[in-house]
């Protein structure tokens, strides 16, 4: 079974700061995807970013990008310029492809980081 | 806003009754997936419905029960609650393929007292 690993329950960064939060993946896959999802006080689960494992150029959005390391099973979130808006719990996740064996669209979710953007 | 809608916001009831929560995709999405959001388990996969049909189980418990209707809308049936069945209960959905990324409506916070 895939799992996924937050080591980083709650971190702070000062406002336009630059923090990273970090992820790290168990699975025997090979075609999966990676994804990003961030949760604000309001409690909304809103999507951050999402990587594609074949590919080798790592994802970004706008201020949000991604550290894919393939081989080392790490999927890492830089956030540039920290907003106060970015306060919120950030979840990894891991979708794998349901067409090869044990592999299914749930999305499995780690036990996400909180991280307060402090002015 | 996502387009994701749930009903209720918020429901309180008592151990041993029943409840349903409600949940409408966004439009063209044909994939409903059910999570439940707890402090010691984190985000749990429920169950998947794709246009109508059951896709995926997760960690659902036997009380438990859904079922995608033909208008694609969801229900989530939770009976004889229990106290550990609080929880925020959120319902998403896709377009139905496997890598499309999913879109969460705002949840149902559930609290069996």
């Amino acid at each position: 079974a895939q799992t996924v690993t937050q080591s980083q329950p709650e971190m702070s960064v000062q406002e336009a700061e630059t923090v990273t939060l970090s992820c790290t993946y168990d699975t025997s896959e090979s075609n999966y995807y990676l994804f990003w999802y961030k949760q604000p006080p309001s409690r909304q689960m809103i999507l951050v970013i999402r990587q594609e494992a074949y590919k080798q150029q790592n994802a970004t959005e706008n201020r949000f990008s991604v550290n894919f390391q393939k081989a080392a099973k790490s999927f890492s979130l830089k956030i540039s310029d920290s907003q106060l808006g970015d306060t919120a719990m950030y979840f990894c996740a891991f979708m794998s492809s349901p067409f090869t064996l044990g592999g299914s669209e749930k999305l499995v979710f780690g036990k996400g980081t909180k991280l307060t953007v402090n002015p | 806003d996502s387009g994701v809608t749930q009903t209720p916001k918020h429901l309180i009831t008592a151990t041993g009754q029943r409840v349903t929560l409600r949940c409408s995709p966004r439009s063209g999405d044909l994939s409903v997936y059910w999570y439940q959001q707890s402090l010691d388990q984190g985000l749990q996969f429920l169950i998947q419905y794709y246009n109508g049909e059951e896709r995926a189980k997760g960690n659902i418990l036997e009380r438990f029960s859904a079922q995608q209707f033909p208008d694609l809308h969801s229900e989530l049936n939770l009976s004889s609650l229990e106290l550990g069945d609080s929880a925020l209960y959120f319902c998403a959905s896709s377009v139905g393929e496997w890598n499309s990324p999913l879109h969460f409506g705002n949840g149902t916070r559930l609290t069996v007292t």
